[in-house]
């Protein structure tokens, strides 16, 4: 089965708020996470990545962290706007395969 | 830049026919990438071609789908014939390069396929 998990498939913030989405991983070899936001009908687009070397990376508006002690990985998403609704699915990388393994997604809905 | 560009969006077919996609990477991606999207579920990675080689098709249903990339650019997908579990999203996607380690995949809209 797939060794990416989330914990939680819906998650509903008021807009203005702080969004936090999770997951989980089992796979101790795996080297670089990366973050993907899913809206209806489009391809997954790329959010933000980190390597197993670090523990927070930042961008615009969002952060990943990384807890490899008990295998989770989380994105925070600052002052959430309506235009962040979508699915948003972590993937792994198989350390020397360069083969994403994604988990189940989590749907974020804003409200107003 | 460009995207990643597939075809066609939409294909709606009966079950035992057949059916191609088409997929077009970011200009100068050598890696290229085929995915399942079942409705509710992350993408599963099909078959990974490095060029116009193959890297790792471990989870292709090799019975029924088949995948080129004949001149290390554009890739077709096929699926002879088609069963209804196949009624899913095919995402095609590609990187810069293969390096072992991880490296950005960029996606295309996908292919949404119906098989009555």
């Amino acid at each position: 089965g797939e060794s990416v998990g989330l914990h939680l498939p819906t998650l509903s913030v008021q807009e203005g708020d702080n969004s936090i989405i999770n997951c989980a991983y089992s796979n101790s070899a795996s080297d670089y996470f990366i973050w993907y936001k899913q809206e209806s009908g489009k391809g997954p687009q790329f959010i933000i990545d980190i390597r197993s070397n670090m523990d927070k990376r930042q961008g615009q508006r969002v952060t990943v962290l990384l807890n490899k002690t008990v295998k989770h990985l989380s994105l925070q998403i600052a002052a959430t706007q309506p235009g962040d609704s979508a699915v948003y699915f972590c993937a792994e990388n198989i350390q020397g395969a360069q083969k994403l393994v994604f988990g189940q997604g989590t749907r974020l809905t804003i409200n107003p | 830049e460009a995207g990643v560009a597939q075809s066609p969006r939409y294909k709606i077919i009966e079950k035992r026919q057949s059916v191609a996609f088409w997929c077009n990477p970011i200009s100068g991606h050598a890696t290229l990438y085929w995915y399942q999207q079942i409705l509710g579920q992350g993408p599963k990675l099909l078959i990974q071609f490095q060029n116009n080689g193959v890297v790792d098709d471990s989870q292709l249903p090799k019975d029924r789908f088949s995948a080129e990339r004949l001149k290390g650019v554009d890739s077709t997908l096929k699926i002879q014939p088609a069963k209804l579990e196949d009624s899913a999203v095919y995402l095609c996607a590609s990187s810069l390069v293969w390096s072992g380690g991880g490296e950005t995949q960029y996606f295309g809209p996908g292919t949404r396929l119906l098989v009555l």
